[in-house]
């Protein structure tokens, strides 16, 4: 079956980086675009962008724009999102999801990051 | 661009039905019949629920349906369950190629 495995959970200072990692299994890997949502605590979800996994074009949400870089391995059928430069309000858990035109089905597991001196 | 606006909450009775609305603009839900509904469960990653305005993913109950009217999209819940308790989030392409969520609804089954 269609499955996306992301990597663990992640607790970094402000300032920091960090790279989640989304392993694809049970479809052609360069099919389909992935994309990043994320969730604040207690909050809603938040769009940051799709990779497309045939070609490496990406379109990142403004918010995050200058701060993400999404990329993807296809000898792995990985995709990876790094974001730069956090903050605290970057706690987060982070979701890949396998992407259709605008719709986002299956999700991965998803990832907690921590951002916190 | 702002998040698409849902009521903060909805609620039901077991058997009755409920419809969430999911209001945007002409550059994103008024424009585009690329809308999606996601039921997400506490501590869970979002499941999808509803594409393209009214599409159901196969294994998804036909008790779940999804329309649109102008810049409007609308989830409803026939013969709500216990098991429907949830969030749910609408999403919307936008002109910008990106994506918009809601800010999601809580549904309560009473």
């Amino acid at each position: 079956q269609v499955q996306l495995v992301q990597s663990g959970a992640e607790v970094k200072k402000p300032g920091a980086s960090v790279k989640v990692s989304c392993k694809a299994s049970g479809y052609t890997f360069t099919s389909y675009d992935i994309s990043w949502v994320r969730q604040a605590p207690g909050q809603g979800l938040e769009w940051m962008g799709w990779i497309s996994a045939y070609n490496g074009n990406t379109n990142y949400a403004q918010k995050v724009q200058g701060r993400v870089t999404m990329t993807t391995d296809t000898s792995t059928s990985t995709a990876y999102m790094d974001l730069r430069s956090l903050r605290s309000d970057d706690t987060a858990v982070y979701y890949c999801a396998r992407a259709g035109v605008a719709d986002f089905d299956p999700w991965g597991q998803g990832t907690l990051v921590t951002v916190s001196s | 661009q702002s998040a698409l606006t849902q009521p903060a909450s909805v609620s039901g009775s077991p058997g009755q039905s409920i419809t969430i609305s999911c209001t945007g603009t002409s550059s994103d839900i008024g424009g585009y019949n690329y809308v999606s509904w996601y039921q997400q469960h506490p501590g869970k990653a979002p499941k999808l629920m509803i594409y393209d305005v009214t599409n159901r993913p196969s294994g998804v109950s036909n008790r779940f349906s999804g329309s649109k009217s102008g810049n409007t999209a609308s989830l409803t819940i026939s013969g709500l369950q216990a098991e429907d308790e949830a969030d749910y989030y609408c999403s919307s392409y936008t002109s910008s190629s990106t994506v918009l969520f809601g800010g999601g609804t809580k549904l309560t089954v009473l």
